[in-house]
């Protein structure tokens, strides 16, 4: 597609259920990120995946947290026993390798009631 | 270690100039950033400026880099009503790396 795509837009679900967030990154892209950005605040990063490398995982708040990127091309963000704390907007980004600019998507607006 | 700062909010009167500021912690940044990010819209990337540059314009947007303060900022001249969102500086060490998000100022104008 034209841009990163991410799915569900919109996702609300009870506290303690598990949640998994979809990046479709621009075709080729070889580095995609994970980011989280709660209500009122900046971007946390979470997660970032290059080509074959080793994830960057050192942003990932607890083990509750995990991400798979199959194939170097989609990713999924999961979440297991979601909390309040939880809910925030979940942004997907990705890039070609060595550049400089980064593409974001419209992101995964996550509430956990 | 890595941090980003930047003021929450800031109210500027239309067609006056907006100038938005940022520092940063990593002297060893590489590629610094300003984002923009419009009430329920995805993240756009306004300009990026290389350490080894002092400036660099675009239109009605100017960046300056002070790198010994590690500080920079964005100019918007002409400040109008789409200008209204809020704004991240981010950086980066090198393209192999993550960015680095500060937590936004709030670009608001008054008629």
């Amino acid at each position: 597609g034209a841009g990163v795509s991410q799915s569900p837009s919109n996702k609300v679900t009870e506290k303690g259920k598990d949640v998994e967030l979809r990046c479709d990154p621009i075709s080729g892209h070889t580095a995609l990120y994970w980011y989280r950005q709660s209500l009122g605040q900046g971007l946390e990063f979470l997660i970032y995946f290059q080509g074959n490398s080793a994830p960057d995982k050192s942003g990932l708040p607890s083990d509750r947290f995990s991400a798979e990127r199959t194939g170097g091309s989609v990713s999924t963000l999961t979440i297991q026993r979601t909390q309040q704390e939880d809910s925030a907007v979940y942004l997907c980004a990705s890039s070609s390798a060595y550049q400089e600019t980064q593409y974001f998507g419209p992101g995964t607006r996550l509430l956990v009631l | 270690g890595e941090d980003v700062e930047q003021s929450l909010f800031l109210s500027v009167r239309e067609g006056d100039s907006s100038v938005i500021n940022c520092t940063y912690t990593d002297s060893s940044s590489t590629y610094l950033y300003w984002y923009k990010q419009e009430p329920g819209a995805g993240l756009q990337l306004l300009t990026y400026i290389f350490s080894n540059m002092d400036m660099k314009q675009d239109q009605r947007l100017t960046v300056l880099l002070n790198k010994k303060d590690k500080h920079l900022s964005l100019r918007i001249a002409d400040t109008q009503t789409g200008d209204s969102a809020i704004y991240f500086c981010a950086e980066r060490k090198s393209s192999a790396s993550k960015i680095i998000f500060g937590s936004g100022t709030r670009l608001s104008i008054r008629p």
